[in-house]
């Protein structure tokens, strides 16, 4: 089963607009972790939220969390060209690993 | 800030031959990772490493794979006979307290020819 699915798989916007990613997974959590990538570049950590979080904002990044439909979103507001990069939701459950998601190319044009 | 380091941030090498992937976890950190990203695949974990041993292991971590802390900075991957599906990114990762983010390295793109 894959665990951590993104939708959609490419995303194109204008610079200014919003981006919503959504995230589905298949077995309980500790929690949901977001991370962006750019091209050929490391992971950066964006925003973590556990199972008991429903809602959890940093800066322009607002992430939600169902656990009941084993979904996650992560909305970008008021995009910017530097917010173009690959975006992957991870699931951490009873142990250390993370799973990752096939992950959401973001392009913001100028 | 304190960071995740990696080196070398590219290493080409010959089908069999071995191949050690170095990582300089944050120095505070407890936990210690390996994973791995296939051009245009999901990023993979390979192994968990906590108090001078493994934790957790994928798969894909088989008998060509080990892990050492050799010292009290680096954390290292060996892959004894590289094989052709064996090209791949590599990230170290590390954090304090397991559940918590963990962070990443640049990671080191490894080419088997």
């Amino acid at each position: 089963s894959q665990q951590g699915e993104e939708d959609p798989q490419a995303l194109s916007i204008q610079e200014g607009e919003n981006a919503t990613m959504n995230c589905s997974y298949k077995t309980s959590i500790n929690n949901l972790q977001w991370y962006r990538q750019n091209s050929g570049r490391g992971l950066v950590h964006l925003i973590l939220i556990r199972s008991n979080e429903r809602e959890k904002h940093s800066g322009r990044l607002r992430v939600t969390l169902d656990t009941s439909k084993k979904s996650s979103s992560l909305l970008i507001t008021a995009s910017r060209a530097a917010d173009t990069a690959s975006y992957f939701c991870a699931t951490n459950n009873a142990g250390n690993m993370l799973t990752f998601g096939g992950g959401t190319r973001l392009m913001v044009k100028p | 800030e304190p960071e995740v380091t990696q080196t070398p941030s590219h290493q080409v090498t010959q089908m069999g031959q071995e191949v050690i992937l170095r990582c300089v976890p944050i120095s505070n950190h407890l936990y210690f990772y390996w994973y791995r990203q296939i051009l245009g695949q999901k990023v993979e974990f390979l192994v968990s490493f906590y108090n001078n041993e493994i934790s957790e292991k994928s798969e894909i971590f088989d008998d060509q794979f080990s892990v050492e802390r050799p010292d009290g900075s680096n954390f290292t991957l060996k892959i004894r006979s590289t094989k052709l599906e064996d090209s791949a990114m590599y990230f170290c990762a590390s954090n304090r307290v397991v559940g918590n983010e963990q962070f990443f390295g640049p990671g080191t793109r490894l080419t088997v020819l």
